[in-house]
C-alpha cells in the first residue's frame, strides 16, 4: 500500500464549479499536512497547511479527519487559472515529505 | 526575500557519468531538502542537510550524495548514472526542521 494515495484524475470541470480531492495516508503516526500545487514542468508551491479543525483561505477550505487518515481539500468557484496537478502531502516529524503522485485539475471554460 | 534557485536548469548526461546539481536555499532557511520526481510521479526524498550534516535519507543507493555548506547552499552528486535517473531533481529549503517547504524550479536531468 503506498504511504500516500490520491485519485490520479484529471478532473475535468466548468469555470465556477466546486470540486473536491481526497487523499488518505497509511501511517497513523504523521503529524502535518499539506497541499501542494504543482504547474506542469514547474516546481511545487504551498497551497495550504492542513490543521485538525479543517481550515479556509479564500476559495479553498482543507480537511483533516485522523481517525480515517483521510484529508480533503475543496475547490469553489473553479478558475481556470486553477488548472494543475495538486500534491497531498504527509510528514511523520521526521525529516521528510511524503509526497502522493498528485491530482491532475483541468477547468474549462 | 531572495527564493531558493537551482542550477543549471536542463541537463544531459550519458549512462556512467558523474552529474552535480546546485542549490541555493532561500535566506533565513538552514535546512535543504532534496528529491526526485520522475514523470508523472510525486516528488520522493533522496535526503536532507541541516547545519552541514546529513540530516535523513530516503530510500536512494549511495551513489547519491550531497553537501551543504556553510552559507545554506546545497549539492547533489550522482555517480554512475543510469537511465532510470532521468527526472526533475527538486531543491526545497526551510526555516527549521519539518517546516513547509519551499521549493527551487528545479532541474530536469535527462540520461542517455
Amino acid at each position: 500500500r503506498k504511504e500516500v494515495e490520491q485519485d490520479p484524475g484529471p478532473f475535468n470541470v466548468p469555470e465556477g464549479a466546486t470540486v473536491a480531492f481526497n487523499c488518505t495516508y497509511s501511517n497513523s503516526a504523521s503529524q502535518s499536512f499539506f497541499w501542494y500545487r504543482q504547474d506542469c514542468r514547474k516546481e511545487p508551491k504551498l497551497l495550504m497547511s492542513v490543521y485538525s479543525s479543517g481550515n479556509e483561505d479564500g476559495r479553498f477550505t482543507a480537511q483533516l479527519n485522523r481517525a480515517s487518515q483521510y484529508i480533503s481539500l475543496l475547490i469553489r468557484d473553479s478558475k481556470l487559472s486553477d488548472s494543475a496537478t495538486y500534491l497531498c502531502v504527509v510528514n511523520l516529524n521526521t525529516d521528510k515529505l511524503i509526497f502522493g503522485t498528485g491530482t491532475r485539475l483541468q477547468v474549462f471554460p | 526575500e531572495t527564493g531558493v534557485t537551482q542550477s543549471p536548469t536542463h541537463l544531459i548526461k550519458t549512462r556512467g557519468q558523474q552529474v552535480t546539481l546546485r542549490c541555493s536555499s532561500q535566506s533565513g532557511h538552514n535546512t535543504v531538502s532534496w528529491y526526485q520526481q520522475a514523470l508523472g510521479q510525486g516528488p520522493q526524498f533522496i535526503f536532507q542537510y541541516y547545519r552541514e550534516e546529513e540530516n535523513g535519507r530516503g530510500n536512494f543507493p549511495p551513489r547519491f550524495s550531497g553537501l551543504q555548506f556553510p552559507n545554506y547552499s546545497s549539492e547533489l552528486n550522482v555517480n554512475a548514472l543510469e537511465l532510470d535517473d532521468s527526472a526533475l531533481y527538486l531543491c526545497a529549503s526551510s526555516r527549521w526542521e519539518n517546516s513547509p517547504l519551499h521549493f527551487g524550479n528545479g532541474t530536469r536531468l535527462t540520461v542517455t
